[in-house]
């Protein structure tokens, strides 16, 4: 069972650069995430989506976009690489709300220079 | 604004003892709160989490605690070991609000043996 796929693991972009990030899941989750680290900053939320079609706004969405065509794909795309978007991005999947948690990736290490 | 909160950065204890840590938060809509525990170039994994309508939660050597009136949780590990040593992050969600998660800036504990 892989969980949660997120690829790359690494990416250096140049600044006007776009790329996608890829997550996928096979536990059939309705819920899946974005999640940006930070130093000292804790995991701020970029979009989530609560199911296939549906996707909404996090606290840091700018400079990003999401799409949910399936259940199992959640792909973040930026659209013009800022240095300021150097970060590491988590996508989680939840089977559920409340006590259930979210299962993470292991994450992709952006370095926009 | 951060809406939750973790004060110390980091903690240290010794193998064998108690740790606390412990995470504030100020949106009184919040009605799940959980903890997440995470390694170096790996993904948070999710440890526990408590509904505001409890104040215990426990999970073999975890337990979480909340104050409602003071808007404080902590967590508890008894007793900590050498492989509990990882950053560990405070999150909180609304329910109704398509399971987003909040999560405070971590804090580091390192258990010495």
């Amino acid at each position: 069972n892989a969980g949660v796929t997120q690829t790359p693991k690494f990416q250096v972009l140049k600044t006007g650069q776009s790329m996608t990030l890829q997550c996928a899941q096979d536990m059939n989750h309705e819920y899946m995430s974005w999640y940006r680290q930070d130093p000292g900053m804790g995991l701020r939320l970029i979009h989530y989506s609560v199911g296939a079609g549906i996707t909404d706004q996090g606290e840091v969405p700018n400079g990003y976009n999401v799409s949910r065509s399936t259940t199992e794909d959640f792909p973040l795309r930026l659209l013009s690489a800022a240095p300021s978007q150097t970060s590491v991005y988590f996508c989680a999947s939840s089977a559920g709300t409340g006590a259930y948690g979210y299962t993470f990736g292991s994450g992709t290490r952006l370095t926009v220079v | 604004d951060q809406q939750v909160k973790q004060n110390s950065p980091s903690l240290s204890v010794q193998e064998g003892r108690i740790s606390i840590l412990n995470c504030d938060y100020t949106n009184s809509m919040f009605d799940y709160f959980l903890w997440y525990k995470k390694y170096p170039a790996e993904g948070p994994t999710f440890l526990i989490s408590i509904s505001s309508i409890k104040d215990k939660n426990e999970d073999g050597r975890f337990t979480v605690f909340l104050n409602k009136s003071a808007k404080h949780l902590s967590l508890h590990i008894v007793p900590s070991q050498p492989g509990d040593s990882a950053v560990y992050f405070c999150a909180a969600s609304v329910r109704t609000y398509g399971n987003k998660l909040v999560f405070g800036a971590g804090t580091i504990l390192r258990v010495k043996s």
